[in-house]
């Protein structure tokens, strides 16, 4: 089976301040690759998707994540964080029968 | 009006309890998905559903059962509750293989 890392389990940034959160996957072919936001007391929201093609993918919300198939990673990143950012954030991947394996999260905190 | 909704928002029962949690959604979408989150552990399918004549079983269906009344609605049952089932419950629903999900709010259900 398919399986996604998430390294840490908090980040804690200034606001302002450039973000990377790390992904790791396994997965033997080409895999489908998702990052999903959660803010407090909501559902997930989908922030971008990687299939094939560009390696760089943007988001909504001015995420964007990398592709490195000889890594395995799936980083999202931020230029410059906002208050609003503070969330929970899930690395997920595309696995058998259609399903999709979530990570366990990344809990974001900003400093003002 | 919210595309996918999930009734009730919250519960409290107690062990032993049969409760069903319910989830519609507006969408038209022919999949549909029960997550558990748990803090920590990110979220994991419990069953799943493609069109209503096909229901499947995800990584921890033991101790719940599901039910695909129509397109629209797909009901979660603990037929008997017990406390380690306290969790928050999500629904999704997708459009076709490993796109897009979107997620109903969440029930947090307690049994004591």
């Amino acid at each position: 089976a398919q399986s996604v890392t998430q390294p840490d389990i908090h980040i804690t940034v200034s606001e302002g301040a450039s973000l990377e959160l790390r992904c790791n996957y396994s997965y033997g072919a080409t895999p489908y690759l998702f990052w999903y936001v959660q803010s407090p007391g909501q559902g997930l929201q989908l922030l971008l998707k990687y299939f094939s093609g560009d390696t760089l993918v943007q988001g909504i919300k001015g995420f964007e994540a990398e592709f490195k198939r000889s890594q395995s990673s799936f980083n999202l990143r931020k230029p410059s964080v906002h208050w609003s950012d503070a969330a929970e954030y899930f690395c997920a991947v595309g696995d058998t029968d259609d399903k999709i394996i979530f990570g366990k999260g990344t809990r974001l905190h900003i400093l003002p | 009006d919210a595309d996918v909704t999930q009734t009730p928002r919250n519960r409290i029962t107690k062990t032993g309890k049969r409760i069903m949690l319910e989830c519609s959604q507006t969408k038209g979408h022919d999949r549909m998905y029960w997550y558990r989150q748990d803090p920590g552990l990110g979220l994991r399918l419990i069953y799943y559903s493609f069109d209503v004549k096909d229901i499947n079983k995800g990584e921890i269906s033991d101790g719940y059962s599901v039910s695909r009344q129509a397109q629209a609605k797909f009901s979660l049952s603990l037929e008997s509750a017990i406390p380690n089932q306290t969790a928050l419950y999500f629904c999704a629903t997708s459009a076709y293989s490993y796109n897009e999900q979107f997620f109903g709010p969440g029930t947090r259900l307690t049994v004591l």
